[in-house]
């Protein structure tokens, strides 16, 4: 199990705002290190979706965001699209670990 | 165009060997940190190892599930990095991607993956 928890799933209305959390610890998330966010469409390569914890690269509409606080990291997904359904994952860095990269256990976002 | 594209995937029994190859294009290789990334049927992303590139070192990083067992290397007159994995075990059966963060190296920790393959399946079954 991942050093890294999301909630397994969330779901929203279209047009709505759904947040995704990724709860880390000391020797990850609030140690200072950056968490990144993924969207996997289904039966497709993730596509990096945030960086460093709130940036976005680009082509990634503006609905996606992301921020960080304490040991937690969160994306929020606002305007709520049929498109956005997929899974997410985030990623941090925890020093406690084999080769120190680690992914979070991922959410399932539906649209309803 | 910027790309990466694994192959070598297939089925095999337990305790046998397999090689996967991702072959890039449209970047410089030679300067990319390259990582291997895995998804068993169903379930989440997991982070399996990386190499640094040979300027920066060359050196490996493995997960603790595959140290000892995965070996990973590049061509860089291939432009293509490999992940030899022996010893394969069921639970090794996965979707198999590798990855680089291209523009975003260096600036985080960790590091971004921008850049994705397709990815390659690995069925590990007797």
């Amino acid at each position: 199990q991942s050093v890294l928890t999301q909630p397994p799933s969330v779901s929203g209305a279209p047009g709505q705002r759904v947040t995704i959390s990724c709860t880390g610890s000391s020797s990850n998330v609030g140690a200072g290190y950056d968490v990144h966010w993924y969207q996997q469409l289904p039966g497709a390569a993730p596509k990096l979706l945030i960086y460093a914890n709130s940036n976005r690269p680009s082509g990634v509409p503006d609905r996606f965001s992301g921020s960080k606080s304490g040991t937690s990291a969160s994306l929020a997904i606002t305007g709520l699209q049929a498109e956005d359904e997929a899974d997410y994952y985030c990623q941090s860095y925890d020093s406690s670990l084999s080769g120190s990269n680690v992914f979070g256990t991922g959410t399932k976002v539906t649209v309803l | 165009e910027v790309q990466l594209v694994e192959s070598g995937g297939g089925l095999v029994k337990p305790g046998g060997s397999l090689r996967l190859s991702c072959a890039a294009s449209g970047f410089t290789f030679s300067s990319a940190w390259m990582t291997w990334v895995r998804q068993a049927p169903g379930k989440g992303l997991e982070w399996v190892g990386r190499i640094k590139s040979k300027f920066d070192g060359g050196t490996t990083d493995y997960a603790a599930p595959v140290k000892g067992r995965f070996t990973i290397s590049t061509d860089d007159s291939k432009t293509t990095l490999y992940l030899q994995m022996n010893s394969l075990k069921t639970e090794d059966t996965a979707v198999y991607y590798c990855t680089t963060p291209l523009a975003y190296s260096g600036t985080y920790t960790p590091d971004p993956f921008y850049l994705w393959g397709q990815g390659t399946l690995v069925t590990v079954s007797s």
